[in-house]
């Protein structure tokens, strides 16, 4: 059963806009919610991450909006760039570990030029 | 400060055959974690370590896959024997601790499996 679903699966953005990748999840014991960032042959990088005590957490040009009532997040990229194409995924743990993590299937990004 | 180093970067094996991985954390960092990664899909953690005691191998298979640390720091990982659903990049990750520090991730191992 997955416990973290994440969409779209593909996403294509001009450049100078903005991209929007949804999560929702299933368990509310759930208490830490990370977005990473994968470029082809790298390990996943943390990008950004948001704790339920707060709806929105913005970081330059990355923000997550939180809405716990609907047990879901996302991830907004403002201005995005070429250099931003890469697979991102949402992740979420519980029991206060930023290491035990469920990954989202990942979304591809192709920001186009 | 170095990152999370894996070996080898990519690895063909058989079907029945054995292979393994080879992880050294981020100095100081007393949990390490194994993921699995197959294509076109989010990382699945394997098991966890604290220094090096297994805190977590509830995902692993144990019948084919078995994982150390010795001394704490460095970790190996082993399958034996492998299947063709075993081809997946293996990621190795760890962290100061296992709370509220981030993870940090290395490369990978691409393992394929024919």
């Amino acid at each position: 059963q997955q416990q973290v679903k994440q969409s779209p699966q593909s996403l294509i953005v001009q450049k100078g806009g903005i991209s929007i990748i949804n999560c929702a999840y299933e368990n509310t014991a759930f208490d830490y919610f990370p977005w990473y960032q994968q470029f082809p042959g790298k390990g996943p990088a943390l990008l950004i991450a948001i704790r339920p005590d707060v709806s929105e957490k913005k970081e330059g040009r990355f923000t997550i909006s939180f809405n716990k009532s609907a047990k879901q997040f996302s991830l907004h990229i403002m201005d995005s760039q070429p250099g931003d194409s890469a697979t991102y995924f949402c992740a979420a743990s519980k029991g206060g570990s930023q290491g035990n993590l469920i990954f989202g299937k990942g979304t591809k990004l192709s920001v186009k030029p | 400060e170095a990152g999370v180093a894996q070996s080898p970067r990519y690895k063909i094996i058989e079907k029945r055959q054995s292979v393994a991985f080879w992880c050294n954390p981020i100095s100081g960092h007393a949990t390490l974690y194994w993921y699995q990664q197959i294509l076109g899909q989010g990382p699945k953690l394997l098991i966890q370590f604290q220094n090096n005691g297994v805190v977590d191998d509830s995902q692993l298979p144990k019948d084919r896959f078995s994982a150390e640390r010795l001394k704490g720091v460095d970790s190996t990982l082993k399958i034996q024997p492998a299947k063709l659903e075993d081809s997946a990049v293996y990621l190795c990750a760890s962290s100061l601790s296992p709370g509220r520090t981030n993870l940090h991730f290395g490369n990978g191992t691409r393992l394929t499996v024919t």
